[in-house]
């Protein structure tokens, strides 16, 4: 069974950073692409960022683009998610996604989430 | 960049069939996928490629894709179908992102 584990949210004021790592199990890691996608508070669905399987290659939304950096540790089967600069916009449910394949297509699984509130 | 545009809102009595559309340029030509969230949950993938069910998905759920319009069926509604539902596609031709939909809220009366 898939199973993602997000950890590393919580309360910071603006211009502060965070990181999120996200915790896979139940599947080969390094075989699909993972992604982190948010939804703030009463809105829809927001994509941040993803790293593909098959290159390595980041891809990031422009809203997070320069202040936003994934990684992941294949080792330890997570994907780290460093939030620099951060701005009251960014406050939202953080969500890890797997990728149904090894390069960006869709989201098959995703875990439940961590809260990210920036205010002051 | 790529947008995808939903009605706000559907409604549909149960047992009658729900219809929730996704448009977007040229979207015929790209594959598609379909979430729903329910309340307090994290989404969940119903249609994937346009057209495919993941497992456990019922039957009761299709989509298809023609044109600039995209849509999700759910025949025989039932109550516990209520949910936001999200499109969704990779577009690697112009930005690399994935983008959503705005979402659609399913109403059942």
């Amino acid at each position: 069974e898939v199973q993602l584990l997000e950890s590393g949210g919580g309360f910071v004021q603006p211009g502060g950073s965070l990181r999120l790592s996200c915790a896979a199990s139940g599947y080969m890691f390094d075989k699909y692409a993972l992604g982190w996608v948010r939804q703030a508070p009463g809105k829809g669905l927001e994509w941040v960022s993803s790293l593909s399987a098959s290159d390595g290659n980041p891809f990031y939304a422009d809203s997070v683009k320069g202040r936003f950096t994934i990684s992941r540790d294949d080792p330890k089967n997570t994907v780290h998610l460093q939030m620099n600069s951060l701005q009251v916009e960014d406050t939202a449910v953080y969500y890890c996604a797997k990728d149904q394949y090894s390069t960006p297509s869709n989201f098959d699984h995703w875990g439940q989430g961590t809260l990210v509130t920036v205010s002051s | 960049s790529y947008v995808l545009t939903q009605p706000p809102s559907v409604s549909v009595a149960p047992g009658q069939t729900a219809k929730i559309t996704c448009r977007g340029h040229n979207i015929g030509g790209r594959s598609v996928h379909w979430y729903q969230q329910r309340p307090g949950q994290a989404p969940v993938l119903v249609v994937y490629d346009g057209t495919g069910r993941p497992s456990g998905i019922p039957e009761r759920f299709s989509g298809s894709n023609s044109g600039n319009t995209a849509t999700l069926t759910i025949r025989r509604v039932e109550a516990a179908d209520e949910a936001d539902f999200y499109c969704q596609i990779w577009d690697g031709v112009s930005s690399d992102h994935y983008v959503f939909g705005s979402g659609t809220k399913v109403t059942v009366l």
